[in-house]
């Protein structure tokens, strides 16, 4: 079974311009969360979606917005780049709501110069 | 204040031996503790999901306990081999209206020949 996957894996932008990134869950799983990890830092958390609807959102500025599609695969865009916002973003997918386990993808690393 | 603390902040052992990783969480109301493996740069994997109820969870060479009225929770490495070098972070589930992880900022074990 396929974990979950996430594109690209590299990233490289220049401030102010804006980022699409995007994570396939596990088969079956309908819960999708974003997290930040900038270097040498924990886990931040971004965004989070079931059932094609945003349920929780972390403390970042609007201008980091997703979606969540039908088939459950979900999408990350970051406007107005600043290069604070390099780090590694992090997918995760879990069976549904509250409590499940949630199991991550590999990342994407963003680069902001 | 809800707060997930770990302990060392990093460690340098010696392969074969074993150790013992802190996490003292704030948390509240609690649903559960879990501990992940964060190789570098990579997406973090789960090793163990503990409840209230639970005091001692293992998986293979790792073993979690759990201490629900301290809210204490440490990892043990069992005879530590070279690919346990990693980040080893404490997450804890708050299970309100909100559903929020609240992540430790981990601790990084180096494990040398």
């Amino acid at each position: 079974e396929a974990g979950v996957t996430q594109s690209p894996t590299h990233l490289i932008k220049t401030r102010g311009q804006q980022v699409t990134l995007r994570c396939s869950p596990i088969s079956g799983h309908t819960s999708v969360y974003w997290y930040q990890q900038a270097l040498g830092l924990g886990l931040q958390f971004l965004l989070w979606y079931d059932e094609g609807e945003e349920r929780n959102r972390g403390n970042f500025p609007p201008r980091f917005s997703g979606r969540q599609f039908p088939n459950y695969s979900s999408e990350l865009n970051v406007n107005a780049l600043e290069l604070e916002d390099s780090a590694l973003y992090l997918c995760a997918s879990s069976l549904g709501i509250a409590g499940t386990e949630q199991f991550f993808g590999p990342g994407t690393r963003l680069t902001v110069l | 204040k809800n707060q997930v603390e770990q302990s060392p902040q990093s460690l340098i052992i010696l392969e074969g031996k074993n150790c013992t990783l802190q996490c003292n969480y704030t948390v509240s109301p609690f649903s559960n503790l879990r501990w992940y493996k964060q190789d570098t740069g990579r997406g973090p994997v789960s090793l163990t999901i503990m409840t209230f109820s639970e005091n001692t969870k293992s998986n293979g060479r790792y073993t979690a306990t759990l201490d629900a009225d301290t809210k204490q929770s440490s990892l043990h490495i069992t005879a530590s081999q070279l690919s346990d070098s990693a980040s080893y972070i404490c997450v804890v589930l708050r299970m309100d209206s909100s559903y929020k992880l609240i992540f430790g900022s981990g601790t990084r074990l180096l494990v040398r020949p």
